[in-house]
């Protein structure tokens, strides 16, 4: 059963453009992350915003940018794309900041750079 | 910060067969660890669980063993089926900071050979 969405499915854009990926989740959750996977299905945490407030930056380029309106949805912007941005962006959500709950995943956007 | 070492790369048993993926973990503070399965071309869902005050835990086919001083844990997987083929992600996270995040091994593929 979906209860994290992400739009777009796929995205295949050209070196220097801006993309904007949305994520959505429906189960009420108080945090979301954005994960980059990459070819070798390498896992990487981008992001984790809870209520709003971004709690972790891992260090990723400047050119990244979580936008979120609300506790539901977190949006990632990519401002001007490069080559090595080409791989799935995972959407995840989950109950808090803390305890032990489970991460729930979206289907994932696969980004393609030319 | 946490690094999760993954150890097998990819697994092949033979329907019925068992399975075991092995994960080490650097920090001590991690306290949780959960396993992801991600099946073609779909996202990661949540299998199993173990926290940190338990050294085994069990959910039908599927056991997780912690071993804390070893900085180790493991997913079994008995009486395989070919539906168990696909890539498991074993995860940590650390609880000591009011929030947690998941750092993901690099996933083992998983072929159960009818």
């Amino acid at each position: 059963e979906t209860a994290v969405f992400q739009t777009p499915n796929y995205h295949v854009t050209q070196v220097g453009n801006e993309v904007s990926f949305n994520c959505k989740q429906t189960l009420g959750h108080d945090t979301m992350y954005w994960y980059k996977q990459d070819s070798k299905k390498l896992l990487k945490i981008m992001f984790s915003y809870n209520n709003k407030q971004l709690i972790v930056n891992e260090t990723v380029p400047r050119r990244f940018s979580p936008q979120s309106s609300d506790k539901a949805h977190l949006n990632l912007r990519i401002k001007s794309v490069e080559p090595e941005d080409s791989a799935v962006y995972l959407c995840a959500s989950r109950v808090g900041t803390g305890g032990a709950e489970t991460l729930y995943f979206g289907s994932g956007t696969r980004l393609t750079v030319l | 910060g946490e690094k999760v070492e993954q150890h097998e790369s990819t697994l092949s048993v033979r329907e019925g067969d068992s399975a075991v993926i092995n994960c080490t973990y650097t920090d001590t503070a991690s306290s949780y660890f959960p396993w992801y399965k991600q099946e073609a071309g779909k996202s990661l869902h949540f299998v199993i669980d173990i926290r940190s005050n338990v050294d085994r835990k069990q959910s039908q086919r599927l056991t997780v063993l912690l071993d804390k001083k070893a900085k180790r844990f493991s997913l079994h997987i008995t009486a395989t089926q070919p539906e168990d083929s696909a890539i498991y992600f074993c995860a940590a996270s650390p609880s000591n900071t009011g929030y947690q995040n998941f750092y993901f091994g690099k996933g083992t593929s998983l072929t159960v050979i009818p």
